[in-house]
């Protein structure tokens, strides 16, 4: 079965500390894994793709198909990425399975 | 700008009531979703068409259905609706070839 897990409801952190979203998945075949950001009060959308291996708003992401893992990670988190943070497995088809979320709360 | 637009943005109703959200789209997209969000359970896949004559079921199908009446227009109907399907409901779009979705901005369903 796929599946997308992300073991953390809730991530607290101090601004200036790193930030590490966990994601497992379970599929058998080649995965595409995204990461969807939902900022207060607006809609989900697309913070970053594995294939593109890119860094946006100082968020990175790296596919460990041996750990089957996809974490998110920041090196110095600022208040404004308070958030909620869904990983999400592209199986085929273009069908998302997303996890549970975990939202990230940055405090001053 | 291309958009995904819902209405109505919120919704209370009563159980038993027939329910319709609306979802249009300016992107020129021809895939088209349906998700409910529920706090812990993240999304989850209602319906999706991948064209104007297509439709298929996604994980929780059951008491939802859905007309695709154009490419830009994407309807999910509850046909009796019941409390537990109280939930943040949203649209998507993406194009062919391309994994992006795009969401709307949700639309808030309370069953009484």
């Amino acid at each position: 079965a796929q599946r997308v897990t992300q073991p953390e409801k809730l991530l607290s952190v101090f601004k200036g500390a790193p930030v590490e979203l966990k994601c497992n998945y379970s599929y058998s075949g080649s995965p595409e894994l995204f990461w969807y950001v939902q900022y207060s009060r607006q809609r989900l959308q697309l913070l970053l793709r594995h294939i593109s291996r890119e860094s946006i708003k100082g968020f990175t992401a790296d596919l460990n198909k041996g750990e089957t893992s996809f974490h998110l990670k920041k090196p110095f988190a600022q208040e404004e990425d308070s958030a909620m943070y869904y990983c999400a497995l592209m199986p085929g088809f273009q069908k998302l399975v997303f996890g549970t979320g975990t939202r990230l709360l940055v405090s001053p | 700008d291309a958009d995904v637009t819902q209405t109505p943005r919120n919704r209370i109703t009563k159980t038993g009531k027939r329910i319709m959200l609306e979802c249009s789209q300016t992107k020129g997209h021809d895939r088209m979703y349906w998700y409910r969000q529920d706090p812990g359970l993240g999304l989850r896949l209602i319906y999706y068409s991948f064209d104007v004559k297509d439709i298929n079921k996604g994980e929780i199908s059951d008491g939802y259905s859905v007309s695709r009446q154009a490419q830009a227009k994407f309807s999910l109907s509850l046909e009796s609706a019941i409390p537990n399907q109280t939930a943040l409901y949203f649209c998507a779009t993406s194009d062919i070839g391309r994994n992006e979705q795009f969401f709307g901005p949700g639309t808030r369903l309370t069953v009484l």
